[in-house]
C-alpha cells in the first residue's frame, strides 16, 4: 500500500456520461498530480494541485476538471465522455510542489462503452 | 523543452543475466532523473532518483542507474535478473512542476 488511495478501482460508463474519480494523498503530502495512461499515448500529465491551489496544467481537455479540497483529497471530473477517454487514471502525491519524486496510487481504470 | 527517450520498447533477458534499460534525456537545466516500475495492474513505484551529488544512484530491488551528463543518459542496470523483475519500466525527467516521461520499456525475464 503506497498510502495514496484512489477510488473507484474500476469504472464502466457510457459515452456522453460524467464521472468523478477520487484521490486521497499520502498523509503529509500537499501536492496531488493527475495522470492519464493509455496504450497509444503513454503517461500524460493532466494537472497538479498544491495545498488547494492549481499549480501546473498539462494536456487536460476542457471536458475534464479537477479540484483539491481543504482536507487535501482531490477529485477529477470527466464529462461528455468519449470512447477515447478509456484509460488508466493515476493520482500521485508529494510533500512539496516540486516534481522530485511522487508516490502513485494504484489507479482507476475507466472504460467508456 | 525537456524530453526522454527510452531505447527499446521491449527487452528480454534470461534469469540471472544482466539487465540494461536505456534512457536518454534532453534538458536545458540540470535535470532531476527518475526510474519508476509498474507491475501489471498496479501503480508506478519509484525505483530510484538522481537529484544532485553522486552520479551512481542505488535503488530498490538491486537496481542502480548512473547519471552521465556528457552522454545525457541515465541507464538502469541490475547485475542479475529475477523473474519478479518482469514489469514496465519508465524513465522520467523533472521540469520542476511535472515529470516528463519516456514511453516505457517492457522487461521480460525468461527462465
Amino acid at each position: 500500500d503506497s498510502g495514496v488511495t484512489q477510488t473507484p478501482k474500476h469504472l464502466i460508463t457510457a459515452t456522453g456520461q460524467r464521472v468523478t474519480l477520487r484521490c486521497s494523498p499520502r498523509s503529509g503530502d500537499l501536492s496531488v498530480y493527475w495522470y492519464q495512461q493509455s496504450l497509444d499515448q503513454g503517461l500524460q500529465f493532466l494537472i497538479q494541485y498544491y495545498n488547494g491551489e492549481e499549480r501546473a496544467k498539462g494536456n487536460i481537455l476542457e471536458r475534464f476538471s479537477a479540484q483539491q479540497f481543504p482536507d487535501l483529497h482531490s477529485e477529477l471530473n470527466l464529462s461528455s465522455l468519449e470512447l477515447g477517454d478509456s484509460a488508466l487514471y493515476f493520482c500521485a502525491s508529494s510533500v512539496g510542489d516540486r516534481a522530485d519524486g511522487y508516490t502513485f496510487g494504484s489507479g482507476t481504470r475507466l472504460t467508456v462503452v | 523543452a525537456q524530453s526522454v527517450t527510452q531505447l527499446g520498447s521491449h527487452v528480454s533477458v534470461s534469469e540471472g543475466a544482466l539487465v540494461l534499460l536505456r534512457c536518454n534525456y534532453s534538458s536545458s537545466v540540470p535535470p532531476y532523473l527518475f526510474w519508476y516500475v509498474q507491475y501489471p495492474n498496479q501503480g508506478l513505484q519509484l525505483l530510484l532518483k538522481y537529484t544532485t551529488g553522486a552520479t551512481l544512484v542505488k535503488g530498490i530491488n538491486g537496481f542502480e542507474a548512473e547519471f552521465k551528463k556528457s552522454e545525457t543518459s541515465f541507464h538502469l542496470t541490475k547485475p542479475s535478473a529475477h523473474m519478479s523483475d518482469a514489469a514496465e519500466y519508465f524513465c522520467a525527467v523533472s521540469n520542476n512542476r511535472k515529470l516528463i516521461w519516456g514511453l516505457g520499456t517492457s522487461l521480460a525475464v525468461n527462465p
